[in-house]
């Protein structure tokens, strides 16, 4: 199905190894989003992206890292500097417009990162 | 500090029986609450949205309410079917200089059962 997709469904990782996780979208969407989901929590912003080649920090972006070259993808490497990366992730998207406070934010199928 | 509780944290119920979900949030300013379903292992997906001035909103057999004068907002699920096992979700919009901001909850758990 279209929409969003994220890849790999599942990830293995080593410590001190960096990992790349894929996020696309053919909603025509400006705004994408990253969130980390642990057992027991709520989703926690990662990074976001209003505009191609812009981003900026969400509540917990140490040890992660993003780019934007393009509208329909939004990349997310979890760097060895994150300390504890095992984790759900999931990527969204929604039309994002300044004020425009009932865009609702898409939701891919989301990765499960193991670091081993 | 805005945050958003929900309770129970699970859930068991007999598939047909009826449920309701709680919702309680300390999110200013308000913007909107959202309900997701998460299946296992999927991304949510969006069941209701209301403003602050709209108190019910249905969705088939689930039907959201909010009182934002205690800021409070319930999930009921009607005749529950096997397929509403899964992870139902919070989410309130802070409305903020930069944007909008979202807060979750951590979800009630749900599993209907035969």
């Amino acid at each position: 199905d279209g929409g969003i997709t994220q890849s790999p469904k599942y990830l293995f990782r080593k410590e001190g190894q960096n990992v790349t996780l894929s996020c696309e979208q053919n909603l025509n969407h400006d705004a994408m989003y990253w969130y980390r989901q642990d057992p027991g929590q709520g989703l926690r912003l990662i990074y976001y992206s209003q505009i191609v080649n812009d981003f900026q920090k969400g509540d917990i972006a140490e040890g992660y890292s993003v780019s934007r070259e393009k509208k329909e993808s939004f990349p997310l490497t979890v760097t060895s500097a994150q300390k504890n990366p095992t984790a759900f992730y999931l990527c969204a998207s929604s039309i994002e417009a300044r004020g425009r406070a009932l865009n609702e934010q898409f939701f891919g199928p989301g990765t499960r990162l193991t670091v081993l | 500090k805005n945050q958003v509780e929900q309770s129970p944290q699970s859930l068991i119920i007999l598939e047909g029986k009826n449920c309701t979900l709680q919702c309680n949030y300390t999110v200013s300013p308000f913007s909107n609450l959202r309900w997701y379903k998460q299946d296992t292992g999927r991304g949510p997906v969006s069941l209701t949205i209301m403003t602050f001035s709209e108190n019910t909103k249905s969705n088939g057999r689930y039907t959201a309410t909010l009182d934002a004068d205690t800021k409070q907002s319930s999930l009921h699920i009607t005749a529950s079917q096997l397929s509403d096992s899964a992870s139902y979700i919070c989410v309130v919009t802070l409305l903020t200089g930069g944007g909008n901001k979202l807060t979750f909850g951590t979800g009630t758990q749900l599993k209907v059962e035969l």
